[in-house]
């Protein structure tokens, strides 16, 4: 699985965007970038996943750059309650393999009032 | 929604002793994962079952260390002769052949005195 680079830590205004960077030069043609969460004591959340074009759901939007080697997380309008550490994980996606998941250090993201 | 229960959610245990967790992955959800956690860290990769099989294990999962999964529902965790360094919260996951999302439990924090 590639690797990725995330910022230590971010912090972000409540109600304003949290963009949160995530490199992944050495990322493979069939590997895809997901992206979790995990609030304080509690287990880790999907938020999102992407291969080659942008997404959208009712958490986040995922921006892939053309040359898929960077992404970016955007929260809309973060909440306290969005206060968390952020990972970002490129792998394949398998019907064949385990597809378990390589969680680095991630990006402690504060939200503050 | 029951989500994925992990039992339970906090033990405390004598250096030496045996320590069995108990996982209640998503209903119909064949595929199930263990993780580990130290604080400050991203989880690690244990083990992974699809169904009842033990399809993959990590070299952290030392011998002391075994999973099982009868009849492809629920799994344990065994940890024999703990140790403090085995101190960390164990997490599980379970997600459905053909989707991106795993989902997680809320953990089982063990301190190992």
């Amino acid at each position: 699985d590639a690797k990725t680079t995330q910022p230590t830590s971010m912090d972000c205004a409540e109600g304003r965007a949290a963009n949160l960077p995530c490199n992944h030069s050495t990322i493979s043609g069939n590997e895809y970038v997901y992206w979790y969460r995990q609030i304080h004591s509690q287990g880790p959340q999907y938020i999102i996943h992407g291969l080659k074009n942008n997404e959208t759901n009712e958490m986040a939007s995922l921006i892939i750059t053309e040359d898929r080697k960077s992404s970016t997380l955007i929260l809309p309008h973060a909440t306290l309650r969005d206060t968390a550490v952020y990972y970002c994980i490129v792998r394949v996606a398998s019907n064949n393999a385990g597809n378990m998941l390589t969680f680095g250090g991630g990006t402690r993201l504060m939200v503050k009032p | 929604d029951t989500g994925v229960s992990q039992n339970p959610r906090h033990k405390i245990t004598k250096r030496g002793q045996n320590v069995t967790f108990r996982c209640d992955p998503i209903s119909e959800h064949n595929r199930l994962y263990w993780y580990r956690q130290t604080l400050g860290q991203g989880p690690e990769f244990l083990t992974y079952f699809q169904n009842e099989a033990q399809l993959e294990k990590s070299r952290l999962l030392s011998d002391r260390f075994s999973a099982e999964r009868p009849k492809g529902s629920f799994s344990t965790l065994e940890i024999q002769r703990t140790e403090q360094g085995d101190s960390a919260m164990y997490l599980c996951a379970s997600r459905p052949l053909s989707t991106h999302e795993a989902f997680f439990g809320q953990g089982t924090r063990l301190t190992v005195v």
